[in-house]
């Protein structure tokens, strides 16, 4: 079983509109969450980090942190084309480097 | 802004012949990172280095791969021998410190193993 699971694996956005990604650590002894934006033929990017709970928001970018549940998640809101690209959620667990889910892949369409 | 720097973009080799990616991490950084990545899929979990030593390393990082900083110059993967499944693009990353610094991650190598 993967450590840090990602759903969807993939999805559409129009243009504009919402995209939702969602994390699940199945490690309770994560520090940090990353979330990593990943364009085709490139590295990938760190977009924001989370370590508290609630929301952090970062101009487009709002990422929401429950502990309790061990869940992450990532919204992008008024979606653009240059935001299709792979996302990846990353944990870290202290010190083993970051732990990558398996992505979810953002297409936005006009 | 700073960079990671990886040479060369890609690479093709024979199966069994030795293989050295090179890494140019940020000049401040103290910690460096490999993953390796196939088909544009997960981000794998290589090893991590610090203070001219492995810190943690994942089942992916064999025996064939050994990795290295010598005297502060490129962070060095080499892989010897080289399998078919070794084929992959290999990222590096360094970060300034551990905690909640996102390593930077370079552009990858691309390495063919035919």
């Amino acid at each position: 079983q993967q450590k840090v699971q990602q759903s969807p694996e993939s999805l559409s956005v129009p243009e504009g509109g919402m995209a939702s990604l969602n994390c699940t650590s199945s490690d309770r002894n994560f520090q940090y969450f990353w979330w990593y934006r990943q364009h085709s033929g490139e590295g990938p990017k760190a977009l924001m980090s989370i370590f508290s709970d609630g929301d952090k928001k970062e101009g487009r970018f709002t990422a929401h942190l429950n502990k309790a549940s061990l869940h992450v998640s990532l919204h992008i809101r008024d979606s653009q084309p240059s935001d299709s690209a792979l996302y990846f959620c990353a944990a870290d667990y202290y010190a083993q480097g970051l732990t990558f889910g398996l992505g979810t892949r953002v297409s936005v369409f006009p | 802004g700073p960079k990671v720097l990886q040479i060369p973009s890609h690479q093709i080799i024979d199966m069994g012949q030795m293989v050295t990616l090179n890494c140019d991490p940020v000049s401040n950084h103290l910690y460096f990172y490999w993953y390796k990545q196939i088909l544009g899929q997960q981000m794998e979990f290589l090893v991590n280095f610090y203070n001219g030593k492995v810190m943690e390393k994942s089942k992916l990082f064999k025996d064939q791969f050994s990795v290295e900083r010598p005297d502060g110059s490129y962070f060095t993967l080499k892989i010897q021998p080289t399998a078919l499944e070794d084929s992959a693009v290999y990222f590096c990353a360094s970060s300034g410190t551990v905690n909640n610094q996102a390593p930077l991650f370079g552009e990858g190598t691309r390495l063919s193993v035919l």
